[in-house]
């Protein structure tokens, strides 16, 4: 079964900290993306890549950086996490055809304290 | 990339079918219809999609209106399982992002 990993299900983390959350998909797919979801807000694009070591500014940028060096793994950094980054966080990858949909990973759910 | 407009809520029994509706008025000839849902805490999934044509699968089927204005998504015989928030997205399938609204919670009642 084809498959978009998250590293961690659940994280806390102190104000201030550098955060990585990691996604790994298995399908070879050229694009991947990072979404919060909080309540009321509805799922928001943090930014987005269609290649490796290529990335794309999403919606609410800002606080965050990502990386991609591989194709397979796309990270979110959060350069030091503050309490208003308490979060869902969701990634995805397509393959990036006409036809394509989207797979997601189950979320990483942060607590910055 | 074209908005849509969907019902906040609905209810449906279980074992009915369940007609959840999408407006996407400002549509363009390129722009696909999909259809995710998302499950408590979980990631959303992958419903179906379409372009023109009316779509079936082994989860729902998906009615497109001639003029595309506007879509259905039908789960033919609804369960508990189904409760879920529905999101209808329209985009150009360019590899590109997808822009999620509120979606409709459909809840499934015994």
């Amino acid at each position: 079964d084809v498959k978009v990993t998250q590293s961690s299900r659940y994280l806390v983390k102190r104000t201030g900290e550098k955060v990585f959350l990691e996604c790994v998909q298995d399908m070879d797919h050229e694009n991947m993306f990072w979404y919060r979801q909080d309540p009321g807000l509805g799922l928001r694009l943090i930014y987005f890549s269609y290649d490796v070591k290529m990335k794309e500014k999403g919606d609410i940028p800002e606080g965050y950086s990502v990386s991609r060096e591989k194709k397979e793994r796309f990270s979110l950094i959060l350069e030091s996490a503050s309490t208003n980054q308490t979060s869902m966080y969701l990634c995805a990858s397509s393959s990036g055809g006409r036809d394509s949909g989207y797979t997601f990973g189950s979320g990483t759910r942060l607590t910055v304290v | 990339d074209a908005k849509t407009t969907q019902p906040p809520s609905m209810d449906c029994a279980e074992g009915r079918a369940a007609n959840l509706p999408c407006n996407h008025s400002t549509i363009s000839g390129n722009e696909y219809v999909y259809w995710y849902r998302q499950i408590h805490s979980q990631g959303p999934q992958y419903i179906i999609h379409g372009l023109k044509n009316n779509e079936t699968n082994e989860m729902a089927s998906l009615i497109i209106t001639e003029d595309r204005k506007s879509s259905t998504l039908i789960l033919p015989h609804a369960t508990l399982r189904d409760t879920a928030v529905y999101y209808c997205i329209v985009r150009v399938d360019q590899g590109g992002k997808l822009i999620f609204g509120q979606g409709t919670e459909l809840s499934v009642k015994p």
